[in-house]
């Protein structure tokens, strides 16, 4: 039973423009979110978190969206960048616990 | 050091070798994490520590795991007997607060079993 599903595996996108990734839950319990950026290998490296408490945080290009009702979280990368390629996933915990994470999108921005 | 240590970066075993992974967390981290990646996906978790304490253990997938943190720094993931199944990334990873909500990851242990 998959909590945490990334259902696109991979997104292409031009430099420049907005990427957009998804991320959808299924336990209620989860009141932290994050995205962590891997590239291939390295470890995966902390992006951006949001409470359950909001519903929006943004840090320079990245602006991470939560939506509780549907059980939904989406990553905005304005504007994307060359060395925005790499894969990325979307993780949650519950009570401050251990994180589960989703399957990962690839993302590749074309120059 | 400035960021999470593993070691050793590569590993080849033959099946049936034991192999220990070791993990140096971020000076300071009072939790430490193990997560286990597949090729091709997201990383699952096996076990945590708080300090020398192992507080959950319920994502090691058989008996052959076992990981230990005796003086709550430096942990050890022992796989005993590996099997081609146990060919993965072994993920460390640490944080600062004991509720863990961000943790910052090593580079990984890759073994592969042959």
């Amino acid at each position: 039973d998959q909590q945490v599903k990334q259902n696109s595996p991979s997104l292409s996108v031009q430099e420049g423009r907005i990427s957009i990734l998804n991320c959808d839950y299924t336990n209620s319990m989860f009141d932290y979110f994050l995205w962590y950026k891997k590239y291939p290998a390295e470890g995966p490296t902390f992006l951006i978190s949001i409470s359950s408490i909001k519903d929006k945080n943004e840090d320079g290009r990245f602006t991470v969206f939560l939506n509780k009702s549907a059980k939904h979280l989406s990553l905005h990368i304005v504007p994307s960048q060359p060395g925005d390629s790499a894969v990325y996933f979307c993780a949650a915990s519950a009570a401050g616990n251990k994180l589960t994470f989703g399957g990962g999108t690839r993302v590749l921005v074309k120059p | 050091g400035a960021g999470v240590s593993q070691s050793p970066r590569y590993k080849v075993a033959k099946r049936g070798q034991d192999v220990a992974l070791r993990c140096d967390p971020i000076s300071g981290h009072v939790s430490l994490f193990w997560y286990q990646q597949a090729l091709g996906q997201g990383p699952e978790f096996l076990t945590y520590f708080q300090n020398e304490a192992q507080l959950d253990k319920s994502g090691l997938p058989s008996d052959r795991f076992f990981a230990e943190r005796p003086e709550g720094s430096v942990s050890t993931l022992k796989i005993q007997r590996t099997q081609q199944e146990d060919s993965a990334v072994y993920l460390c990873a640490s944080s600062s607060r004991i509720s863990g909500n961000t943790i910052y990851f090593g580079e990984g242990s890759w073994l592969t079993v042959v």
